[in-house]
Order: C-alpha cells, then structure tokens, then sequence
C-alpha cells in the first residue's frame, strides 16, 4: 500500500533562515513519481517537481532543492533564504507506475506541512 | 479555460439536501482525480476517472457519495443525504495520461459547508 508522511505538521521560522520540510514514502512497487505541491492561502495547489524512481539525482531550482534518497525512502525539500511569501502548505505525494491499461494511478498526499516565515 | 475549472466555488446546503459539484479539466487531460480536504487536514483521495471509466474508486466515504464523468470531459461528483462530516473543500485535478506520471493540475475547489 501506498502511504506518504510528512511529520512535521508546523513550521515557523524568521526570513532568510533555510528551512527543509521532510517526506518519508512507503511503496511496493520499483516504478514510482513523487511530488511536491504548495499550498498558498488562496487553496489553489501549486505544482513543484516531480521526481521518478530511477532519477536519485538531486534538483536545485532557485532557492528550491529537493533531495531523494531511495535507501531512506525520502524525498526532502528544502527552501534556501526563505521568504514571507514562502508562507504556504507543502504537500508531499506519491504514485505508482502507470497501469499499462489503465494509465496514470492515483496521488496519495501526505498530511501536509504548514510553513511559516515569519519577517 | 486554461486551468481546471469547479463550480461552484462555494455552496452552504441543509442536512439532507444532495448537491452537485461540477469540475471541467483541462483540454486533453484525459485522466481526472476528485480529492477532499477538511479543514487543516491533507488530501484525501475518493475516485480517479481515466476517460469516462473509474479504475479507482476506493477512496468514496459511504454510498451517499457518486460521481460521473462524460467521455473526457466534465465530471460532476454528487452527495446525496449530506451530512454535516461532509463539509469540506473538494478539488478536482487532471492531468495527461502517458507512460510517465505527469504532474496533476488543481482547481480551486469548491468549498462546500452543511449546515
């Protein structure tokens, strides 16, 4: 069974301190996409990156990094200089390798972490 | 439209009442997933439509929940009886079917609330 945890429910740090939001995965299957979304106060879920099972290499873009480890089932973000309007909920989710058949599986969401920058 | 569009984007009903909620993804997403989120709480998988077909409906609460899709089109998700538990935002998301998951686009939601 699928199954994404996020431990941290809440995180509140001072602008430009460097904050990582953590996510830990359960999978059986060797095909797997994990993702990362953001939530601002206006709901909308934003897209981040997607990640595949058999891409371990480590992504930077801007302030954003995400870093997946296989051997520890993680896939950490980390804003670098955080900002006010980093202020958001991240979400971190998994899926499973498309059915032949029945194409794209479904996301399972972690519970969400509640970030806080504070200025 | 350009991003998946839900309506409404609010709705207050009285207990017992059935409500549809209407999610139009966005052109050629032939894949398309209804999520519900309490307040504070994360998303919670109910049912992912490929084309008009629902390989996966595991995540429906109880029988008073439905929903429909026409071809790869609008899909509407219809609560029956509701109950107060049922206050929540529902998000619809779609996204392109292919050999590699591509990343699912959001709506709004539609905030509904029982009264």
């Amino acid at each position: 069974a699928q199954k994404v945890t996020q431990a941290q429910t809440e995180i509140s740090v001072v602008e430009k301190e460097d904050v990582t939001l953590d996510c830990v995965y359960e999978t059986r299957d060797t095909t797997y996409y994990l993702f990362w979304y953001k939530q601002p106060p206006s709901g909308e879920l934003v897209f981040l990156i997607r990640r595949n099972s058999f891409d371990e290499q480590n992504e930077i873009s801007g302030r954003y990094s995400w870093n997946f480890q296989k051997s520890t089932s993680s896939f950490n973000f980390t804003i670098t200089a955080s900002q006010v309007v980093d202020s958001a909920v991240y979400f971190c989710a998994l899926s499973e390798g498309p059915d032949p058949i029945q194409g794209a599986q479904k996301l399972v969401f972690g519970q969400g972490t509640r970030l806080t920058i504070n200025p | 439209g350009a991003g998946v569009s839900q309506s409404p984007s609010n709705k207050v009903t009285e207990k017992g009442k059935d409500v549809e909620l209407r999610c139009d993804p966005i052109s050629g997403h032939t894949a398309l997933y209804w999520y519900r989120q309490r307040l504070g709480q994360g998303l919670e998988f109910l049912i992912y439509f490929q084309g008009n077909s629902a390989p996966d409906k595991s995540g429906l609460p109880s029988d008073r929940f439905s929903a429909e899709r026409t071809g790869e089109s609008v899909s509407t998700l219809t609560i029956q009886r509701t109950q107060q538990e049922d206050s929540a935002v529902y998000l619809c998301a779609s996204s392109l079917q292919g050999p590699m998951n591509t990343e699912a686009f959001f709506g709004q939601g539609t905030r509904l609330t029982v009264v």
